[in-house]
């Protein structure tokens, strides 16, 4: 098993420019999460998903950020517009039905010039 | 709101030295707790849990109701330690998501 995928590994934009992250969790597993981790706030939830319903997007820092989960297999994060402020690694993780086991992705590192 | 807190941001010991990172929980229920450590150039991923009471790496995790802490100990850090550690809670309710501390980043020098 590759584990939790994602993609890309690094984007770099300009301000303004559209911005998919997509993530393919673990094949079983029925919870998805999106992080974001900056040094300033460290590791934060954005957003998560259970059977490909969103939950609980409390986290999501404002109406430019928007997550879907078609389906079983997939997610993506989109930020529309971008801003410099967004720049940092964004995290999927995905977990089975004891959620509290999350495995993690390798993140995508955005940069927004 | 239910928070769990990392005092320390960075931290550096020798080699061969005690390591303590330090964890501290604001819950007046039952606490689940974890820690998480992502290595370089590696992806996040769970170290132990609480419930379990098991030692991994040579770490090791007390829940401490009395002084609400959950440090992680180590009696020997070795080089291979270097890591950011999180300490996690979950959060009440059926939604079981993880709320993460700031972290710490150990340095274990040679």
């Amino acid at each position: 098993d590759a584990g939790v995928i994602q993609s890309p590994r690094h984007e770099v934009t300009e301000m303004g420019q559209e911005v998919t992250l997509r993530c393919k969790p673990i094949s079983g597993h029925d919870y998805l999460f999106w992080y974001r981790q900056t040094m300033m706030r460290g590791l934060e939830l954005l957003i998560y998903f259970n059977n490909n319903v969103p939950i609980d997007d409390s986290g999501m820092p404002e109406d430019r950020f928007s997550a879907k989960m078609p389906n079983a297999s997939f997610s993506t994060l989109k930020i529309q517009p971008s801003e410099p402020r967004d720049s940092a690694v964004y995290f999927c993780a995905s977990s089975a039905p004891a959620p509290e086991t999350q495995y993690f992705g390798p993140g995508t590192r955005l940069l927004v010039l | 709101a239910q928070r769990v807190t990392q005092p320390e941001k960075l931290l550096s010991v020798f080699k061969g030295a005690p390591v303590e990172l330090k964890c501290n929980y604001s819950y007046s229920g039952s606490p689940e707790l974890f820690w998480y450590v992502q290595y370089s150039r590696q992806r996040l991923q769970l170290l132990l849990r609480h419930i379990s009471r098991e030692s991994i790496k040579g770490f090791t995790a007390d829940l401490n109701k009395g002084e609400t802490s959950f440090h992680l100990k180590k009696p020997f850090a070795q080089e291979e330690d270097s890591a950011m550690y999180y300490c996690a809670h979950v959060q009440d309710g059926s939604a079981r998501q993880l709320t993460f501390g700031s972290g710490t980043q150990l340095t274990v020098l040679p």
